[in-house]
């Protein structure tokens, strides 16, 4: 049973346009949720991370939505860039336990 | 942040041989965990070595697979024995940082022929 759901599965955005990236959980018990940046032949790269205490945060261009009661997160990326383009997976997990992630969003921007 | 390092990057195995993948930490962690991402796919939890004790691994896979050393704090490795092409993935080692987020080494790209 895939713990987390993600969509879409690829993404085009033209430079400049915001990207959103969706995720859906279903454990109550998680407690904190990533978001990793994959690029072709690198290990995933922490990128920005939420706890259940807030409803969005934010990093630079990268912002974190968080709807609790609906189980859902999201990552949106602002003012997209040709440079942004990689794959994206987003996880959870509580208390220090394992993480799940999800099935990964290839993210391609046009110039 | 841990810096992670993996060895080797990549490598192109026969089918039947086994491959070590090394998996070297800065600074002493307790758990590290390893991962493998099959082409185009998320991260599957093989299993979590603690030092000092044997591996737990999960659902699928197997000791005598995937064999784990975990000789000290900032180091473990990873078998992949008696190869089949199935196991051609990329091989990922991650541990926690102090706030329990998870940070991955560069991965091993395996591809048995």
């Amino acid at each position: 049973q895939q713990q987390v759901k993600q969509s879409p599965q690829s993404l085009i955005v033209q430079k400049g346009g915001i990207s959103i990236i969706n995720c859906a959980y279903e454990n109550t018990a998680f407690d904190y949720f990533p978001w990793y940046q994959q690029f072709p032949g690198k290990g995933p790269a922490l990128l920005i991370a939420i706890r259940p205490d807030v409803s969005e945060k934010k990093e630079g261009r990268f912002t974190i939505s968080f709807n609790k009661s609906a189980k859902q997160f999201s990552l949106h990326i602002m003012d997209s860039q040709p440079g942004d383009s990689a794959t994206y997976f987003c996880a959870a997990s509580w208390d220090g336990n394992q993480f799940y992630f999800g099935t990964g969003t290839s993210l391609t921007v046009i110039p | 942040s841990a810096v992670i390092s993996q060895k080797p990057s990549r490598d192109i195995c026969q089918r039947g041989t086994s491959l070590t993948i090394q998996c070297q930490v800065d600074s002493q962690v307790t758990m590290m965990f390893w991962y493998r991402q099959q082409p185009g796919q998320s991260l599957t939890l093989i299993a979590t070595a603690n030092q000092g004790s044997e591996a737990t691994y999960e659902s699928g896979f197997v000791i005598d697979k995937f064999p784990i050393s975990r000789p000290n704090l900032t180091f473990s490795t990873l078998t992949v024995s008696n190869m089949s092409p199935e196991d051609s993935s990329i091989y990922l080692c991650s541990v926690f940082g102090i706030y329990t987020e998870a940070f991955f080494g560069q991965g091993t790209r395996l591809t048995v022929v």
